[in-house]
């Protein structure tokens, strides 16, 4: 079993819908849980951070924690075609420890 | 915050000639950094760990001959893709970490 699972997709949606995009872990030690955003032919840049449980905010972004089930999600209200990008989650256990990424999923907001 | 400097961004080369692509931290150290590989539509393969001061690790599979590593020192770690063969063709992506994973911005090399 993968340390991380992620549904690559890809999704698409219409401009403006909600978007949920999740990942699921094995490991109960995990308590550091980042998502990451990677535009065609770029770099993944750091999108949202969160630590064990709980939801944090940021704009039009959600990221949400729930350690019980082991699942992690991202929501991106109001989406834009300028979200359209592929969105890795990723975890750890301990910032010094490594870090697990998932597969990725590619979004796709059609204007 | 943590910034991560990767260069070139694309390079076109010939068949059995060899690239060095650079990666630098520019307001951090790092004893480590990653190595990644991508092709179009998928998601990062890690292909190895570059340690300062010492050798790196490997991922099965990857060939350590073809794909020379150096990070020495802590601000910049060298992938050197030896006898570039067209299926050498990808986007190779660096990564550090500080406190969580910075990436630089891709190198898409292009081997004809």
């Amino acid at each position: 079993q993968k340390e991380v699972e992620q549904d690559p997709g890809p999704l698409s949606v219409p401009e403006g819908a909600i978007v949920s995009l999740n990942c699921t872990y094995s490991n109960s030690a995990f308590q550091y849980f980042m998502w990451y955003r990677q535009y065609s032919r770029k770099g993944p840049e750091l999108l949202m951070y969160t630590y064990s449980s709980g939801n944090k905010e940021d704009g039009r972004f959600t990221a949400q924690v729930d350690k019980s089930s082991k699942y992690i999600s991202l929501f991106i209200r109001d989406s834009q075609p300028s979200d359209s990008a592929t969105y890795l989650c990723a975890m750890s256990a301990n910032t010094g420890n490594q870090f697990y990424f998932g597969t990725g999923t590619s979004l796709t907001v059609i204007p | 915050g943590a910034v991560v400097s990767q260069h070139p961004s694309w390079v076109i080369c010939k068949s059995g000639t060899s690239v060095k692509i650079e990666c630098r931290s520019l307001d951090f150290q790092a004893t480590t950094m990653f190595w990644y590989r991508q092709f179009p539509k998928q998601s990062l393969m890690l292909m190895a760990t570059s340690n300062e001061g010492s050798k790196a690790t490997y991922e099965q599979g990857v060939e350590k001959d073809k794909f020379l590593i150096n990070h020495a020192s802590l601000t910049l770690s060298t992938l050197t893709v030896t006898s570039a063969h067209p299926e050498d063709s990808s986007f190779y992506i660096c990564s550090a970490r500080r406190a969580l994973y910075t990436f630089g911005s891709g190198t898409r090399l292009t081997v004809v």
